[in-house]
């Protein structure tokens, strides 16, 4: 059973461009949080959905962040005119229920130039 | 409020015991967990326990909760220089949203 995938591992993006994250959870995991590690930093929730809903978005930035987690495909976490402060590790996690076990991914390293 | 807090370092020889402590705050029903993660990686998630037991034991850790003092603590046995890390401890309070709270971590040095 594969773990929690996400891509790219490594995306370099100039300011003003977008970035796209996407995630993959776990077979048979219906439920996808999104979050962000800003350097020596720990880890801020962003984003809870299950498919086609969300449903926490408390952690969200109110501008140029967006979630979705579609019927098919992955989930994508997308930030609009990318700026220096977007920078940081963002991290996938996902969990089979409204259970309270979740299990990430390797992480998106983000980097603004 | 919902805070988790943590010291930043813990140094120790190999072979010794190390203890990583946190300290959370809401009184509510919750899970707490302990994750691990080395240099560049994903977190792996170590063992977790909810705030009605005292102790939980997997192997060489241990996590010891005091809930009257709201302090959770993780002791590794036989400390190995693989366990060379940042360790996370996490809280999630349920409700409506299943989100965790994190601690700023620990790093454990483990010297030969």
């Amino acid at each position: 059973n594969a773990g929690v995938m996400q891509n790219p591992r490594h995306l370099v993006r100039r300011r003003g461009q977008e970035a796209r994250l996407r995630c993959s959870p776990m077979k048979g995991h219906s439920h996808v949080y999104w979050y962000r590690q800003l350097p020596e930093e720990g880890l801020k929730f962003m984003v809870y959905l299950q498919k086609e809903n969300i449903i926490d978005e408390s952690g969200m930035p109110k501008e140029r962040f967006s979630a979705e987690f579609p019927k098919e495909g992955p989930s994508i976490l997308r930030i609009q005119q990318v700026v220096r402060g977007d920078s940081a590790a963002y991290f996938c996690a996902s969990s089979p229920s409204r259970t309270y076990e979740q299990y990430f991914g390797p992480g998106t390293r983000l980097t603004v130039t | 409020g919902e805070d988790v807090e943590q010291s930043l370092f813990l140094s120790v020889r190999e072979g010794d015991s190390s203890v990583i402590n946190c300290t959370y705050t809401d009184s509510s029903s919750t899970y707490l967990y302990w994750y691990k993660q080395e240099p560049g990686a994903g977190l792996q998630l170590l063992t977790y326990i909810f705030s009605n037991m005292d102790m939980k034991q997997d192997q060489r850790l241990t996590v010891l909760l005091n809930k009257k003092d709201k302090h959770l603590s993780l002791r590794i046995a036989d400390t190995q220089t693989g366990d060379s890390a940042i360790y996370f401890c996490a809280a999630n309070y349920g409700g409506a949203t299943n989100k965790l709270i994190f601690g700023t971590g620990t790093l454990l040095a483990v010297q030969p």
